[in-house]
């Protein structure tokens, strides 16, 4: 079974300041790992996506994540935190055959403080 | 490009009420999910399909139902209504093959009281 944990479930930062979340996975086959976002009362938007690929994946808004197999981590980053990047996000991965399901974690979120 | 579009945005239900969560998706995507988000648990899968008439059990089915008769639509419902559905709920869609993304409708946030 797959399993995602992302640690800390607040995280705050200055404008400007690096944003770092965390995200460790479990996964019996290579895997497929997603980051998507949250603003209140929305769905949910990807941010960016590894694929087996490139290990560095860049997303949108100046988001990026690195697959490190070793590690099993998908850390999420951004070099310079904006007041619009505070919102809920959510690390996944998915089951690369059956049914293709996401497995989530339980979320971070990020507060940007001016 | 209306992608998955979720109604009713919100909904409040009193207890042994029945409803339907209605889901559709125009990008011809054979794979549908529904999720229920709950504070701090992150989303977990309540039904899922793999193409019209195919339709599963996720990992929190219970008080639930679905069907898929057509590739567009997945409807989810609640027979009885119970305050431990409370809770804001995703559709989502994929299509067939390769490593491509969910894509999610806006929730429906229901209310059991």
């Amino acid at each position: 079974a797959q399993s995602v944990t992302q640690l800390g479930s607040h995280v705050s930062v200055s404008e400007g300041a690096l944003v770092l979340l965390r995200c460790n996975y479990s996964s019996s086959v290579p895997p497929y790992l997603f980051w998507y976002v949250q603003y209140p009362n929305q769905g949910l938007q990807l941010l960016l996506k590894y694929t087996s690929a490139a290990t560095l994946v860049k997303g949108i808004n100046g988001f990026e994540a690195e697959f490190k197999k070793s590690e099993t981590s998908f850390h999420l980053t951004k070099p310079s935190a904006h007041m619009s990047d505070a919102a809920e996000y959510f690390c996944a991965v998915s089951e690369n055959t059956g049914r293709r399901a996401l497995t989530f974690g339980s979320g971070t979120r990020l507060q940007v403080q001016p | 490009n209306a992608g998955v579009t979720q109604t009713p945005k919100f909904r409040i239900l009193k207890i042994g009420q029945s409803m339907t969560l209605q889901c559709t998706q125009d990008m011809n995507h054979n794979y549908m999910y529904w999720y229920r988000q709950d504070p701090g648990m992150g989303l977990k899968l309540i039904y899922y399909s793999v193409g019209a008439g195919i339709t599963d059990k996720g990992e929190v089915p219970n008080g639930y139902n679905v069907s898929r008769s057509t590739t567009e639509d997945f409807p989810l419902r609640l027979e009885l209504a119970a305050p431990s559905q409370t809770s804001v709920y995703f559709c989502a869609s994929t299509p067939r093959g390769g490593n491509t993304e969910a894509f999610f409708g806006q929730g429906t946030r229901l209310t059991v009281v």
